[in-house]
């Protein structure tokens, strides 16, 4: 596709649930990126991948949230255990490099 | 540590009325400096990359431009669907990272 698709476009969870969100990368694109936007436009960067494999994952709270790409397959990145401070807009981002990324929508995570 | 400011974080222009956006950075090495333009409930839009000192973009009304400390978004002649918040965001150079330090962005109210 000629844009990065994200689902669910909201979603809801009870504190202690799990979620997990998908993004469907621009065709052609070998680099994928998750950011969490919280509060007023703070894009937190979490985690990029070239193709299956992980490329930086510096900015990922290891206990609770994972993510991957495998061929063939929405990219999708979970968190176990959702706390309240995870309410947030999570973007995912493709590219054909590692400058350019390129937003999909969004998914709106909120937390009960 | 890699710092975006951006300056105002407010702004209301009449239709018609040229001003520009500013985006000072502070990164050990630059890759690659990003604007994008967020429009409510939606994805950061792409609009241009700049590499080095001196470079210059243009697309429609706008126009970006790069110094060794700041770059600047030029809007010419703003019309009311110019209205969004525009993010400025760096690739610093160096290490296994791939990741966009972004700014707060700059909201832009266009008046008709």
């Amino acid at each position: 596709g000629e844009e990065v698709a994200q689902t669910p476009k909201h979603l809801v969870r009870g504190e202690g649930q799990k979620a997990k969100l998908y993004c469907a990368p621009i065709k052609g694109h070998s680099y994928v990126f998750w950011y969490q936007q919280v509060l007023k436009n703070e894009f937190k960067f979490l985690i990029s991948f070239q193709n299956e494999n992980v490329f930086d994952e510096t900015g990922m709270p290891k206990e609770r949230f994972s993510a991957k790409c495998l061929p063939n397959s929405p990219c999708s990145l979970e968190i176990q255990a959702t706390k309240l401070e995870d309410s947030a807009v999570y973007f995912c981002a493709s590219g054909t490099s590692t400058d350019t990324q390129y937003f999909g929508p969004g998914t709106r995570l909120t937390v009960l | 540590e890699d710092q975006v400011t951006q300056s105002p974080e407010a702004l209301r222009l009449q239709e018609g009325e040229s001003s520009s956006l500013n985006c000072s950075y502070t990164v050990s090495g630059l890759r690659g400096l990003f604007w994008y333009r967020q429009d409510p409930g939606k994805g950061p839009e792409f609009l241009f990359t700049l590499y080095s000192a001196g470079e210059e973009k243009e697309k429609e009304r706008l126009k970006a431009t790069l110094t060794k400390k700041e770059s600047f978004l030029h809007i010419t002649a703003p019309k009311p669907e110019d209205s969004a918040t525009y993010l400025c965001a760096v690739h610093p150079h160096g290490g296994a990272t791939n990741k966009l330090i972004f700014g707060t962005g700059t909201l832009l109210a266009v008046q008709p």
